[in-house]
């Protein structure tokens, strides 16, 4: 079975903090994602990487950024984090001799 | 750019009734169409997909149906039953190996 695994389900952070959020699969996937979930917006791909120290951004990348350093971990940064970062931050992975992407959890941020 | 349109974004049945979500895309290049079904504060899980040479895929109550042509697809879900409840999300393949996903469709099966 595959697992992705998200370093908190839940955040609370202030206006203008660095958040860290990370991403863990232990499928030797090369391919990882990160979406954030917003009623009625679906899940919209902010970065992903295709490789260690490979990225890409999405559609809406602004406000973050991403690190890649080992091949099961993938980060997702808000280096100041703001009101409109709230949200569920969804982790995905896939093999790249497959479609299937796998979902972690989730993490819901909360920036006051 | 990449676009999936979702609709519609509530769908409320009755046990046993029938439930049809439909999606159209942009991308004339997508070849693999995913539904992803979400139960409330749960991760996403894939539920069935399909790939662009086929037509019609079906896995006991639920089965998808692609046109390519007219570039969209759906999902049926038939004898809906409670734990059906959930919001459904269709994406398409877009390029770099990303999916683009639609809206999402939250369906509540009655009992």
């Amino acid at each position: 079975d595959v697992k992705v695994t998200q370093s908190s389900r839940y955040l609370v952070k202030r206006t203008g903090e660095k958040v860290f959020l990370e991403c863990v699969q232990d499928m030797d996937h090369e391919n990882m994602f990160w979406y954030r979930q917003d009623p009625g917006l679906g899940l919209r791909l902010i970065y992903f990487s295709y490789d260690v120290k490979m990225k890409e951004k999405g559609d809406i990348p602004e406000g973050y950024s991403v690190s890649r350093e080992k091949k099961e971990r993938f980060s997702l940064i808000l280096e100041s984090a703001s009101t409109n970062q709230t949200s569920m931050y969804l982790c995905a992975s896939r093999s790249s001799g497959v479609e299937t992407q796998y979902f972690g959890p989730g993490t819901r941020l909360l920036v006051l | 750019g990449e676009n999936v349109e979702q609709h519609p974004s509530t769908l409320s049945v009755q046990e046993g009734d029938s439930a049809v979500i439909k999606c159209t895309y942009s991308d004339s290049a997508s070849n693999y169409f995913p539904w992803y079904k979400q139960e409330l504060g749960k991760r996403p899980q894939l539920i069935i997909d399909i790939r662009s040479n086929v037509g019609e895929k079906k896995d006991q109550r639920i089965a998808v149906t692609l046109n390519k042509t007219a570039k969209h697809f759906s999902l049926h879900i038939t004898e809906t039953q409670p734990e059906d409840s959930a919001v459904y999300f269709c994406a398409a393949s877009g390029g770099y190996n990303k999916l683009i996903f639609g809206a999402g469709t939250r369906l509540a099966v009655h009992p």
